[in-house]
């Protein structure tokens, strides 16, 4: 059982739009940032956003992130079937005093 | 660029002990921690602890606290992650990973390719 909860699976059409949740508590994503992290099969995870909202160089427009109280979004608009893969959100959690992850997000580009 | 060089893959039996490094270049080392993360087949990421290659100080997930050791050697750029007693539960992807000057410390831009560790009788 992850301590951020995310969606199992989504699926979208290709050129369409998709968000990702990802809920936590007060001692994680309600008091620091939030990264999402991309995980293509059989390679490293890449990072997406970091800082809520923020992309790192190289970072598509496409994709995008959001933070409201205890909550997290990933957005991805104008899929493509290379963004098939799964996807992970990160913070720090204060009680645990460890950097937790999302049990992470199977996206699949119909 | 920077990069995260990690050590391959290993077979072990139960009860052996292993060490597997991650060595950094294109940065300084003894700037960022070190993070290791834990991939189980088939299931999510697991952040284990990190470390501050500066002075090897570590900390810990409550998860793996007692099981693993981390450790650095910054004189050659390599951070560590050991066992002494493998478990057939710990094989497993394990990635060392690290951060950017702009983002947390806890926000992986960089990540090693990852060493699969196999544990078996």
């Amino acid at each position: 059982q992850s301590v951020l909860t995310q969606p199992p699976s989504v699926s979208a059409a290709p050129g369409q739009k998709v968000t990702i949740s990802c809920a936590g508590s007060s001692s994680n994503i309600g008091n620091t940032y939030v990264s999402w992290y991309q995980q293509l099969p059989g390679t490293a995870p890449k990072l997406l956003i970091y800082d809520n909202n923020k992309r790192p160089s190289g970072i598509p427009d496409r994709f995008s992130g959001s933070k409201s109280g205890t909550s997290a979004t990933l957005g991805i608009t104008g899929l493509q079937t290379g963004d098939e893969a799964d996807y992970y959100c990160g913070t720090w959690d204060s009680s645990l005093s460890a950097v937790v992850f999302g049990g992470g997000t199977k996206l699949t580009v119909l | 660029d920077v990069q995260l060089v990690q050590s391959g893959a290993e077979v072990k039996k139960p009860g052996e002990s292993l060490r597997i490094s991650c060595k950094g270049s294109g940065y300084s080392f003894t700037t960022y921690w070190i993070s290791w993360v834990r991939q189980m087949p088939g299931k999510g990421l697991e952040w284990m602890g990190r470390i501050d290659p500066t002075d090897s100080y570590s900390n810990y997930s409550p998860s793996f606290q007692g099981h693993v050791t981390i450790s650095a050697d910054k004189s050659i750029s390599t951070a560590y992650l050991q066992w002494s007693s493998l478990k057939a539960s710990d094989t497993a992807m394990y990635y060392c990973a690290t951060y950017a000057p702009s983002s947390t410390w806890y926000s992986f831009d960089y990540w090693g390719q990852g060493t699969l560790v196999t544990v078996s009788s």
